[in-house]
């Protein structure tokens, strides 16, 4: 079974500073997923990345695929209140199921 | 265009009684997957289904079951429930399966089963 694993699990932050949040999966996946969860709320797709070497961005957020190393980051520059959230990675396996990282919970204080 | 809406939100039953949950995609969708989320698995995989069909199953017990109708609405069906059962139900709609060019998911705001 694809296993999925991310972190930091929690994340605290000051306003204005960077981080990443990394996301290793344990076998070979042609596609890998971001998404956003606020409180009490559904899930908000970020980003698809589909090749090695994929990057994308959008906003202050920006994501990026290795898939020799199996590794997939979620950068976050300059960080606002509003980023305040969960996000999780998911990974779709040959088979088309989709296995998700424990999600890292970020807190972006003032 | 509205969103993925599912029904009920809430829900509470109590343990060995059976639970219907319906999904309506977004208008034009035809793939609608379905995924469990609890505090101690986190996210879990359960169906992917296209035009009626089923193409993919996660690891959960045959008490969880599912269907699609030609006007692509999706339901999941868990049959005697148990106390572990109680979780956050999401559905997801994509125009075309998730594995083509990768399609974007859309999620729902999910139903919200207490078992008690």
């Amino acid at each position: 079974e694809l296993k999925v694993e991310q972190n930091p699990l929690f994340l605290s932050m000051q306003e204005g500073k960077n981080y990443t949040i990394y996301c290793n999966y344990s076998t070979t996946s042609d596609r890998l997923y971001w998404y956003r969860q606020d409180p009490g709320k559904s899930l908000e797709s970020l980003f698809v990345l589909l090749s090695n070497g994929a990057v994308k961005q959008e906003g202050r957020l920006m994501a990026s695929l290795d898939t020799k190393a199996r590794l997939s980051t979620l950068h976050i520059t300059a960080a606002v209140h509003d980023l305040s959230a969960t996000y999780f990675c998911a990974v779709a396996s040959t088979g088309n199921q989709f296995y998700f990282g424990t999600g890292t919970s970020l807190t972006v204080i003032p | 265009k509205a969103g993925v809406t599912q029904t009920p939100r809430y829900l509470i039953k109590t343990r060995g009684q059976q639970v219907t949950l319906s999904c309506s995609p977004i208008s034009g969708h035809r793939s609608v997957s379905w995924y469990q989320q609890t505090p101690g698995q986190g996210l879990q995989f359960l169906f992917e289904y296209f035009s009626e069909t089923q193409r993919n199953k996660g690891n959960f017990p045959g008490r969880f079951s599912g269907r699609q109708f030609s006007n692509s609405r999706s339901e999941m069906n868990v049959s005697t429930l148990e106390l572990g059962d109680s979780a956050l139900y999401l559905c997801a709609s994509s125009l075309v399966p998730p594995d083509r060019l990768g399609e974007t998911q859309y999620f729902g705001p999910g139903t919200r089963l207490l078992v008690l």
